[in-house]
């Protein structure tokens, strides 16, 4: 059973533009989500996390969104850079052990 | 900067056949996971450990699948026999409570090829 979703499986945009990569999940067990983001040949690395008391959390031009209610959350990334091209997925654990369930990975191209 | 060390990076192996991975984790980090990602999914637990003990093998294949961590640091994955199905990506990850809560730094991974 999938549940952590990334229904997107590739964006791509203009350099300086906003990307918005979004995630889906089923499990209301969940209550810490994350943002890895993998280059080819590397592993996934950390970029930004929210609790799952929080709306909103913001690092530089990163931004991540979490609607509870809707058990939707999303990333922001403004301006968007070349560099920011790669595959990003959402994560997400339950209160109760660091048992991360990932979703498939949206791959962000930005174009110059 | 620490880093998570995994060897090979690239492994090619006839069904059948016994391979292995190792994984060294950032020094200090007790918790250690071996993940395994196929093409087009994201990454998904194989096992977890907490220091030298198995915390999460739920999702391991144990009929072909073994993992250690004999001292609590480095650890090793083996798959025996091989199979064809079992061409993925093997990441191995650690993470300390002091890291900031459920983030897990990952290895560059081994790419293993079945034939």
């Amino acid at each position: 059973d999938q549940q952590v979703k990334q229904n997107s499986p590739s964006l791509s945009v203009q350099e300086g533009r906003i990307s918005i990569l979004n995630c889906d999940y089923t499990n209301s067990m969940f209550d810490y989500f994350l943002w890895y983001k993998k280059y080819p040949a590397e592993g996934p690395t950390f970029l930004i996390s929210i609790s799952s008391i929080k709306d909103k959390n913001e690092d530089g031009r990163f931004t991540v969104f979490l609607n509870k209610s809707a058990k939707h959350l999303s990333l922001h990334i403004v301006p968007s850079q070349p560099g920011d091209s790669a595959v990003y997925f959402c994560a997400a654990v339950p209160g109760s052990r660091n048992d991360m369930r990932f979703g498939a990975g949206t791959r962000l191209t930005v174009k110059p | 900067e620490a880093e998570v060390a995994q060897s090979p990076r690239y492994k090619i192996t006839e069904k059948s056949q016994a391979v292995a991975f190792w994984c060294d984790p950032i020094s200090g980090h007790a918790t250690l996971y071996w993940y395994r990602q196929i093409l087009g999914q994201g990454p998904e637990l194989l096992v977890q450990f907490q220091d030298e003990s198995v915390v999460d093998d739920s999702q391991l294949p144990k009929d072909r699948f073994s993992a250690e961590r004999l001292k609590g640091v480095d650890s090793t994955l083996k798959i025996q026999p091989a199979e064809l199905g079992d061409s993925a990506m093997y990441l191995c990850a650690s993470s300390s409570p002091g890291t900031g809560a459920y983030e897990q730094y990952f290895g560059p991974g081994t790419r293993l090829t079945v034939t």
